[in-house]
């Protein structure tokens, strides 16, 4: 079965600030990652996706996530934050088949700080 | 490009009403479509999936159904609402198939339900 964990609820950082949000995953085959931010009373935006080739990627708003096979992670990373980043981040993972939904984390809140 | 329509954006409603929440893409043809909530702005719960007409897969027993009557419209029911109905509800698609695997999901605006 496929599962995705965001170990922290909350993370704050200082505008300026790098920052890191983390995401492990668990599948049985090869994984597809991706990650999403919603803002306040907003649907999901995707912003950046894993699926074969660099194990760095890059995303929308100067956001990157590094694939990790060994560590099977997969952290969304900005070098440096903004207020307006404040929002709740959802790592998802899917495998097996492209019928069946996305596999989504619960979610962690990112708050940046002035 | 393809577009997601929910309707309404916000309702309250009195327990044991009846409930209909739209949902239509634009723009694609086929679309896996999903139906999510999201209680007190953290995870999703996946309530309803289908890909394709009159094909509905439950994730969660509960007082909800969906139908799927059109290739690009999905609807989320109930005949009578819950107070623990409350909460947002988010459609979203994606391409099916083996272009469904390496795709994301694309979520519409969402529904604020508020069951009194």
């Amino acid at each position: 079965a496929q599962s995705v964990a965001q170990p922290e609820d909350q993370v704050n950082v200082a505008e300026g600030n790098p920052l890191t949000v983390k995401c492990t995953y668990s599948v049985s085959g090869n994984p597809y990652l991706f990650w999403y931010v919603q803002y306040p009373n907003r649907g999901l935006q995707f912003l950046l996706k894993y699926i074969t080739g660099d194990n760095l990627v890059k995303g929308s708003y100067g956001f990157e996530a590094e694939f990790n096979k060994s560590q099977t992670s997969f952290h969304l990373k900005k070098p440096s934050a903004l207020v307006s980043d404040s929002a709740l981040y959802f790592c998802a993972v899917r495998t097996n088949s492209g019928n069946t939904p996305l596999v989504f984390g619960k979610g962690t809140r990112l708050s940046v700080i002035a | 490009s393809q577009t997601i329509h929910q309707w309404p954006a916000t309702l309250v409603q009195p327990v044991g009403s009846p409930l209909s929440l739209e949902c239509t893409v634009e723009g694609t043809s086929n679309p896996n479509l999903y139906w999510y909530r999201q209680a007190a702005g953290r995870g999703l719960q996946l309530l309803f999936y289908s890909v394709g007409i009159g094909q509905i897969s439950s994730e969660v027993p509960q007082n909800l159904s969906a139908s799927r009557p059109q290739d690009r419209q999905f609807i989320l029911s109930s005949k009578k609402l819950l107070l623990s109905d409350s909460g947002f509800y988010l459609c979203a698609w994606s391409l099916s198939g083996a272009k469904g695997l390496i795709n994301e999901q694309f979520f519409g605006p969402g529904t604020r339900l508020t069951v009194l």
